[in-house]
Parts: C-alpha cells; structure tokens; sequence
C-alpha cells in the first residue's frame, strides 16, 4: 500500500488562470473521490469515480470544475478560470468498494491559493 | 442530503483526561459511520468504522465509539488522552449498502495540554 498520491503539494495562481491537479490512487483502489476543505469546514464533497465512470457530481460545483479518470486509474481535478473562492485544499481519496462500507483513504492534498 | 452535526469544535484538555466527541447525523436509513483524525500536517486517517454488528468499536489508539441508533449518534471517546492526541477529528457518515457520497461534519480541534 504506497498510500494515495497528490500533485503537486502547492498551487499558487492568478485569478482566471486555469488548474490541473492529479490524484493517483492504491492501486487496486476502484473509486476514487475528490473533496475540497477550506478552513474550519471538514471535507466536502466534489465527485467520484467508480473506475473509469463518473457516478455523482456535487450541485453546488461550477461548470468550471471538471474531472476525469480516463483509465480507470489516476485521476485529474481541472479547474478553469479559478476564482479567489476557489482558494482551499483538494483532496483525493479512494476506496475498494465491494458492497458500501469501505473506508475511504486520503492523500495529503493539493493547497490550492488563488491570487 | 445528509447532514453531519459535530458540536464541539474546539476541545482542550489536559493529559490523562476523558475525552468524548459528539457526532449526530440526520439519515434515517443504514449508515456506515466513520471517525478520522488529522494530525497537524498529515493527511486525514482512519481512526474506526461501524458497519454493523457491536454498536461499541473499537479504533486505533485506544479510541472507541458507540453507535446509538435511536439518537443518530456515534460518539468518539478515550478513556485517557495523550499529548500525541493533539489532532482535528472528523465524523463521517455514508448510506448503507450503495456507500457513495461520504458526508463529513465540520470536525473538532483537540488541544491536549501536558
């Protein structure tokens, strides 16, 4: 288990530049979610992967936002023309479901500031 | 959607004393339910989970949490916290059987004075 992997660590962007972060999950891991966290919030809810479908989008997430898990194995969180709103900490986290009780496993995050 | 409540969101106490961290959620249906700690400049980890079975679980560290079906409630607790505890801990609550979305509460910072 080499643990979920973030990247990068650290973004720094100017408003209406856009972003690509990356997630590799374990490996034998089939979904795979991305959360964000902002100060004093625990994590909230973006999106998910169950290999390579994306089965749920949150409603309150932008059109700007986007996701994909092209292979069913790493996955990238764009977002376009960021805001200072966007400002927090992504995380990724994956799970072998097998039936709806599987924990999830975080990486360490992507600190995102917009500038 | 479900709602995860955590209502004390800064504890400080001194070594060796209990600890007890509330978490109420609002789904009426099975839940799985979760407690992870995040330690001050780690990513979040799993500290339990209850699925079914024994409403008491046990975790790592010597933490347990109890699972009262009829109040919505799956409280965190240690019998004697440590100096290492210092941590924010978040509860965690996702649908039993299709366990997609994991909704997570606001969490709770822990100070443990020595």
């Amino acid at each position: 288990d080499t643990g979920v992997s973030q990247d990068p660590r650290h973004k720094i962007t100017k408003r209406g530049q856009n972003v690509t972060f990356r997630c590799d999950p374990i490996s034998e891991h089939n979904r795979l979610y991305w959360y964000r966290q902002t100060l004093g919030q625990g994590p909230e809810f973006l999106t998910y992967f169950q290999n390579e479908a994306q089965l749920e989008k949150s409603r309150l997430l932008s059109d700007r936002f986007s996701a994909e898990r092209p292979k069913g194995s790493f996955s990238t969180l764009e977002i376009q023309r960021t805001e200072q709103g966007d400002s927090a900490m992504y995380l990724c986290a994956s799970s072998l479901f097998t039936g709806g009780n599987s924990p999830l496993h975080f990486g360490n995050g992507t600190r995102l500031t917009v500038t | 959607a479900q709602s995860v409540s955590q209502h004390n969101h800064h504890v400080i106490l001194s070594e060796a004393a209990s600890l007890e961290l509330g978490c109420n959620y609002s789904y009426g249906g099975t839940v799985n339910l979760f407690w992870y700690v995040q330690y001050p400049g780690q990513h979040l980890q799993l500290l339990l989970k209850y699925f079914s079975g024994d409403p008491l679980v046990k975790g790592i560290k010597g933490f347990e949490a109890e699972f009262i079906k009829s109040k919505f409630s799956f409280n965190l607790r240690k019998p004697s916290v440590q100096w290492s505890d210092t941590a924010e801990y978040f509860c965690a609550v996702n649908e039993g059987g299709t366990g997609n979305q994991f909704y997570f509460g606001t969490g709770t910072s822990l100070t443990v004075i020595p």
